[in-house]
């Protein structure tokens, strides 16, 4: 497994500002993604993040609204872009660990809130 | 892309009583099945997984069966305790369409009371 953090646990932000949500990981891993989950929904993939590489961003999802960094293997950051309330969510960092395959682990997730 | 429904969306059981939940998935090229357990506030836990050439897998008071016939799978949780109660998620990984990453089933809140 992997241990996961991430900074900040929630934050309340104005409507037009911007938020960056750290993920950093106890070991070293090749794949990490950023999934939304909004109030009582399931999660969404925005985008998987590969060291080295540009992420990959699903449908519905730019990286003018979601830019990713992802500058070592076990670092990444996701931003929030020009926020309206609509992206009030929880944000989750996840990773693919390189003991069994495909086994991937959740962060404790971004409580975010756009007023 | 795949597609995964689950069900029910709620489900409560009395303490000591069987919980069931299922999920179908609609990429036949799928061939793995995790199953998440999300508590109030808490990010999604991995509890058991099942690849697709296995037919079942069992944890102590958990059991994942697959289907891949009928492209179904289910999760067993036996002996329910109130510290069951939580959002457990089914997902699968497809591997047609832009595959290679979970698709994660609607949710299924478990109250297990007393």
């Amino acid at each position: 497994s992997a241990v996961i953090s991430q900074k900040p646990s929630r934050d309340i932000c104005q409507r037009g500002t911007s938020l960056t949500i750290q993920c950093q990981v106890d070991s070293q891993v090749t794949m990490m993604f950023w999934y939304r989950q909004q109030p009582g929904q399931s999660l969404t993939l925005i985008a998987t993040a590969n060291q080295g590489s540009e992420a990959t961003y699903e449908s519905g999802f730019v990286i003018d609204k979601f830019p990713i960094s992802r500058p070592n293997l076990t670092f990444s950051t996701l931003t929030v872009s020009n926020m309206s309330p609509e992206d009030s969510s929880i944000y989750l960092c996840s990773v693919e660990t390189s003991g069994r395959l495909y086994e991937q682990y959740f962060g404790p997730g971004t409580r975010l809130t756009v007023t | 892309g795949e597609n995964v429904e689950q069900h029910p969306s709620t489900l409560s059981v009395q303490e000591g009583d069987s919980a069931v939940i299922k999920c179908t998935y609609s990429d036949s090229a799928s061939n793995y099945f995790p199953w998440y357990k999300q508590e109030l506030g808490k990010g999604p836990q991995l509890i058991i997984d099942i690849r697709s050439n296995v037919g079942e897998k069992k944890d102590q008071r958990i059991a994942v069966t697959l289907n891949k016939t009928a492209k179904h799978f289910s999760l067993h949780i036996t002996e329910t305790q109130p510290e069951d109660s939580a959002v457990y998620f089914c997902a699968a990984r497809g591997l047609t369409g832009g595959g290679n990453k979970l698709t994660f089933g609607t949710g299924t809140q478990l109250k297990v009371e007393l």
